[in-house]
């Protein structure tokens, strides 16, 4: 079955630098990956999402990287803010996208020092 | 539009009392999926519905939870003779069907004293 790592557990970043974090996966059949942000006391929001048949996408401040030979993906945050502070979750579908089923990754926390 | 809702937001309750958490999904969405998060922790999925499908309730930890959806639409998540080890926050999400991003609802923080 679908096995998602997430790097780095906690980051911590200056106000305008960029952060990266960083998931795998192990089925090649993969076809979908979202990112969640999850504020303190919410339920996690999607805030971007990529398909197979792309490389890359990006939503303002925010982009998706996908490398399919190597089974990783990764989100870049650039001129990151305050409000950027936040826990971050990668997933990718539960049998290769064969079912609805998302695994998360284990979750990265993201502190933006003013 | 409207977003998941859930309800209660917060359950406090006694331990061996039962608990019925309730989700209301985004209009048009056939798949809604149960969510437990303790403090500080991942995403534990619970179980999964799809349309008219038999629910897949392989990530149910004990015979003390259970969930139904009727109508295709509104589910309740029940969990009988509550632990302590039951306490967390219990999250609710619908997608349309297929790989699709999936929608959450504020969730609800149940406590067992």
């Amino acid at each position: 079955g679908e096995n998602v790592e997430q790097h780095p557990s906690t980051l911590s970043v200056q106000e305008g630098d960029s952060a990266v974090i960083k998931c795998t996966y192990s089925d090649s059949a993969s076809n979908y990956f979202p990112w969640y942000k999850q504020e303190l006391g919410k339920g996690p929001q999607l805030i971007i999402d990529i398909r197979s048949n792309v490389g890359e996408k990006k939503d303002q401040r925010i982009a998706v990287t996908l490398n399919k030979t190597a089974k990783h993906f990764s989100l870049h945050i650039t001129e990151t803010q305050p409000e950027d502070s936040a826990v971050y979750f990668c997933a990718a579908p539960k049998g290769g996208g064969a079912t609805n089923k998302l695994i998360f990754g284990t979750g990265t926390l993201l502190a933006v020092q003013p | 539009g409207a977003g998941v809702s859930q309800s209660p937001s917060n359950k406090v309750t006694e331990k061996g009392k039962d608990v019925e958490l309730r989700c209301d999904p985004i209009s048009g969405h056939t798949a809604l999926y149960w969510y437990r998060q303790s403090l500080g922790q991942g995403l534990e999925f619970l179980i999964y519905f799809q349309g008219n499908s038999a629910p897949d309730k392989s990530g149910l930890p004990s015979d003390r939870f259970s969930a139904e959806r009727t109508g295709g639409s509104v589910s309740t998540l029940t969990i009988q003779r509550t632990q302590q080890e039951d306490s967390a926050v219990y999250l609710c999400a619908s997608s349309f069907p297929g790989p699709a991003g999936q929608f959450f609802g504020p969730g609800t923080r149940l406590t067992v004293l």
